[in-house]
């Protein structure tokens, strides 16, 4: 239980053109599911949190506008980098975590975040 | 706001040795949650060990234990026996034991060698 997967694992596009970057849970409901952004040898930057069936929740700092969050279903969220630019180079990473009980929580622990593998964006 | 603090940037340890790895926080809780995640070069972020603020018992995860202060905020993390699959960046993180969104909040993480 407990897997998260993310789609592309690397994605190379033009400065200018949006990439969408899709993260999934695959044996349990997200209940909320959260976006970061890794620097080179740096920690993990929170994005953004998104809520099943309410609009995404952004850090401070984070353009809305720019980075759409879309939690489509409760096994799916979208992060769609719009207008890429080279400083949006960067590791982008999910995690899940689910607050339904039973099958629905598929052997999770419902405080503890899941990670998916990460997506490498390079901008050119 | 709650702050991580990992001191030390870099860790050696030979293999079959034992390490710790320190992590201090700032909280004005008394429920929260406290994890060890490990980042391989793969960059896959993998749960180590977690630990519930009430529970006065030190959580232990096969050859990963921690030494959880309450008092003192002070959480390290135990690796025995060292083996060269556990070379990888560690970071400590902490979140609220309340609400449904509630945020990690990690640490600037410690990059552990492990040498023959």
């Amino acid at each position: 239980g407990a897997v998260v997967s993310q789609h592309p694992s690397w994605v190379i596009c033009k400065s200018g053109t949006s990439v969408k970057i899709e993260c999934r849970s695959l044996d349990f409901q997200a209940t909320t599911m959260f976006w970061y952004r890794q620097f080179p040898k740096q920690s993990l930057m929170l994005m953004a949190t998104s809520n099943e069936g309410s609009k995404a929740t952004y850090e401070q700092g984070v353009e809305k506008d720019k980075f759409l969050i879309n939690h489509a279903s409760l096994t799916l969220s979208t992060l769609t980098v719009t207008s890429a630019h080279p400083e949006d180079s960067s590791f982008y990473i999910c995690s899940a975590i689910t607050y339904r009980t039973g099958i629905l929580a598929g052997g999770t622990s419902t405080d503890t975040q899941y990670f998916g593998p990460g997506t490498r964006l390079t901008v050119l | 706001a709650q702050t991580v603090t990992q001191s030390q940037p870099e860790m050696s340890v030979q293999e079959a040795e034992t390490v710790t790895l320190s992590c201090t926080y700032d909280t004005s809780e008394s429920d929260y949650y406290l994890f060890w995640y490990k980042q391989p070069p793969s960059r896959q972020m993998i749960l180590v060990i977690r630990q519930e603020a009430y529970k006065q018992q030190n959580a232990t995860e096969n050859r990963f234990s921690v030494n959880f202060q309450k008092a003192a905020k002070s959480f390290s993390l135990k690796i025995s026996d060292s083996q060269l699959g556990d070379a990888a960046m560690y970071f400590c993180a902490y979140r609220t034991f309340t609400g449904t969104a509630s945020k990690l909040t990690f640490g600037t993480g410690t990059r552990l060698q492990v040498t023959l």
